[in-house]
């Protein structure tokens, strides 16, 4: 069955550092999405993309992130200058407008 | 806007118990609903789904019933195994022109005990 592919597993930085998450998603999946979740809590909308754009934001998604599909297959989500509040597990997603979603098993960030 | 209510945790149960989770939405249109499970330390696992009422999804052993009269996707199972031990979320997911949105409960943790 297709995954989501979502590279490093764990990755530890120091604050005020950027860090990219990398998300290889389905190959003929059309949108695609940042979601986080912070220990403990509930899992949050961060960003969709959808034809080489932005279609959506929450206001988590402030200017120190943004996101990109640089080669046509990599999807990737960039933290400009973390902060120990980034710490959490990032999910990358895709779908098919009219098909379900997979994830991927997620990127843990630890900031210190 | 919408959004889930989950019931909140922890659970605890012995093994071979019957297992419920509620959950309630609210969505402004016809959403597909989701159970997705989280094993200690991994990401999340899509469980069941099911995108119209009346549905019922089922895996493993869980089921769970769209029910849109009461707003409801109750996650159920007869016999919970000690491997079921997890956090478990009740999601949503709506169409919008720009694509789809999840939206998360707050998540259950289970533990079953021997």
């Amino acid at each position: 069955e297709p995954e989501v592919t979502q590279t490093p597993s764990h990755q530890v930085t120091q604050m005020g550092q950027e860090v990219i998450l990398r998300c290889v998603p389905i190959s003929n999946h059309l949108y695609f999405y940042w979601y986080r979740q912070i220990l403990g809590q509930k899992v949050e909308f961060l960003v969709s993309f959808y034809n080489n754009e932005i279609s959506e934001k929450s206001e988590i998604f402030d200017d120190q992130f943004s996101v990109e599909r640089p080669d046509g297959s990599n999807f990737t989500l960039k933290i400009r200058s973390t902060k120990l509040e980034d710490s959490a597990m990032y999910f990358c997603a895709s779908s098919r407008r009219d098909y379900g979603y997979t994830f991927g098993s997620g990127t843990r960030l630890t900031v210190v | 806007g919408d959004s889930v209510t989950q019931m909140e945790g922890p659970v605890t149960l012995s093994e071979e118990a019957f297992l419920t989770i509620n959950c309630t939405y609210t969505a402004t249109g016809y959403p597909s609903l989701f159970w997705y499970v989280q094993y200690p330390g991994e990401g999340l696992q899509l469980l069941l789904k099911a995108t119209k009422a009346d549905d019922k999804g089922s895996n493993k052993g869980f089921e769970a019933t769209y029910r849109k009269e009461t707003t409801s996707f109750h996650l159920e199972k007869g016999s919970v195994q000690v491997s079921d031990s997890a956090v478990y979320f009740c999601a949503l997911s709506e169409r919008f022109s720009t694509g789809n949105q999840f939206y998360f409960g707050t998540g259950t943790s289970l533990t079953v005990i021997p």
